[in-house]
């Protein structure tokens, strides 16, 4: 089944050292996104890239990097992990609503990070 | 600006009874509206969505959504609930020019009761 994929499912890093997490797709879709869901709260996005086209949300901390090498990868790099980015990341695709009006986002089973 | 609002933080329902989700939003232009759910330790799944045309819509598990432009709601329904729809529900916004970008409301939480 085509679908999102996310690794791995628990991540557990320390304070200051960075990490990266990883998603995939087999939809070929060309809109990728990375939201952060801390518990109880909606998702938040953080960014996401249409095609290579880079769009970074204007509250984004700076710590939060990302790097999308071709259409099937996008990965969401935290340099310097402080304990209040302890939280699900929650990967999503969707086909160009720009092209296609308003597409659905179809969203991987998210990577909890815990920070020691 | 858009926002949504969800007015429940949790609703605990027994199971067969009917549940209603509240969702009011507020945005300058129009709009498209949706409803995801997610399930623990999984990410969020589409249940339905309201793009133009008929203002009620339906999923394939047996919840609704009606779109009330007056009173700029689209609360979820379900006549008969069941243990299996335990869940966080999203209500979502997105409008015409900002293309793929979504405002997720703060969720509610369901649990059904044996």
């Amino acid at each position: 089944d085509a679908m999102v994929i996310q690794n791995p499912r628990y991540q557990v890093t320390q304070f200051g050292k960075p990490v990266t997490l990883s998603c995939s797709q087999t939809l070929n879709h060309n809109v990728m996104y990375w939201y952060q869901q801390k518990s109880s709260q909606a998702p938040k996005l953080l960014f996401h890239y249409y095609d290579k086209d880079f769009n970074n949300e204007a509250d984004t901390p700076d710590n939060f990097q990302s790097r999308r090498p071709n259409t099937s990868f996008c990965f969401l790099d935290i340099r310097s992990p402080g304990l209040g980015d302890a939280a699900m990341y929650l990967c999503a695709t969707s086909r160009d609503s720009r092209v296609v009006s308003n597409q659905p986002q179809h969203f991987g089973d998210g990577t909890r990070l815990s920070i020691l | 600006a858009q926002s949504v609002t969800q007015l429940d933080s949790q609703v605990p329902v027994f199971e067969e009874a009917p549940v209603e989700l509240r969702c009011n939003y507020s945005s300058s232009v129009s709009v498209y509206l949706f409803w995801y759910v997610q399930y623990p330790n999984q990410g969020l799944q589409l249940l339905l969505k309201y793009l133009s045309g008929s203002t009620l819509v339906k999923s394939i598990n047996g919840f609704e959504a009606e779109f009330n432009k007056s009173q700029t709601s689209f609360h979820l329904r379900k006549p008969s609930v069941h243990i299996s729809d335990t869940a966080e529900y999203f209500c979502a916004v997105s409008d015409k020019t900002s293309y793929d970008k979504v405002i997720f409301g703060p969720g509610t939480s369901l649990s059904v009761i044996p």
